[in-house]
């Protein structure tokens, strides 16, 4: 069983810029969540894919978005990025979406904006 | 509003002490509540969820309706115990969570 990965570990990028982060689910779940962990917080909710369609939305402007692929793996995009925006960024994958279902985190992506 | 809110940031005991994490939840519904755990330098993972009722790595949560709260607590902490603690809930149909803020717990030898 391969578990939840993300990809690149770490990141730096300027206020203004676009980012694209990764996340491979892990075998045979077909639901994606992304959330933002800022310094010193718990992680808060983005939104999630299920079945390549966007199940669900927190409380982040629309230049945070994503995608979800046919194998389930997603992206997270942020375009015209703001200093807030550096956090880890985690992203969960579940087998259905459904209330009581375990999320399986990756390791996260650091991103730094300067 | 859904909200969990997790008051101690740090809470540090001695070896074979008793712990409690608190944890108070907000929501209107029947949310289910979970413990995830981050130890150093590994993800963010599960501990235990109430509808178990199951007793891991010896800590055990009670969900309590009416304080709507959802404390972890186990008799003897040990020192691999030592960890960032956060609770969480999602609410009806979808596995969406809502996280506290966290609280570390240092076992000390």
């Amino acid at each position: 069983e391969t578990g939840v990965t993300q990809s690149p570990t770490h990141l730096i990028k300027t206020r203004g810029q676009q980012v694209t982060l990764r996340c491979s689910s892990q075998s045979g779940h077909n639901t994606v969540s992304w959330y933002q962990q800022a310094l010193g917080q718990g992680p808060q909710f983005i939104f999630q894919y299920y079945r390549e369609e966007e199940n669900g939305r927190g409380n982040f402007p629309p230049r945070f978005s994503g995608l979800q692929f046919p194998n389930y793996s997603s992206e997270l995009n942020v375009n015209a990025l703001e200093l807030d925006d550096s956090a880890l960024y985690l992203c969960a994958s579940s087998l259905g979406g459904n209330q009581g279902d375990t999320q399986y985190f990756g390791p996260g992506t650091r991103l730094t904006v300067l | 509003a859904q909200r969990v809110t997790q008051p101690e940031k740090l809470l540090s005991v001695f070896k074979g002490a008793p712990v409690e994490l608190k944890c108070n939840y907000s929501y209107s519904g029947s949310p289910e509540l979970f413990w995830y755990v981050q130890y150093s330098r590994q993800r963010l993972q599960l501990l235990l969820r109430h509808i178990s009722r199951e007793s891991i790595k010896g800590f055990t949560a009670d969900l309590n309706k009416g304080e709507t709260s959802f404390h972890l607590k186990k008799p003897f902490a040990q020192e691999e115990d030592s960890a960032m603690y956060y609770c969480a809930l999602s609410s009806y149909n979808t596995d969406k969570l809502i996280f506290g803020t966290g609280t570390r717990l240092q076992v000390f030898p």
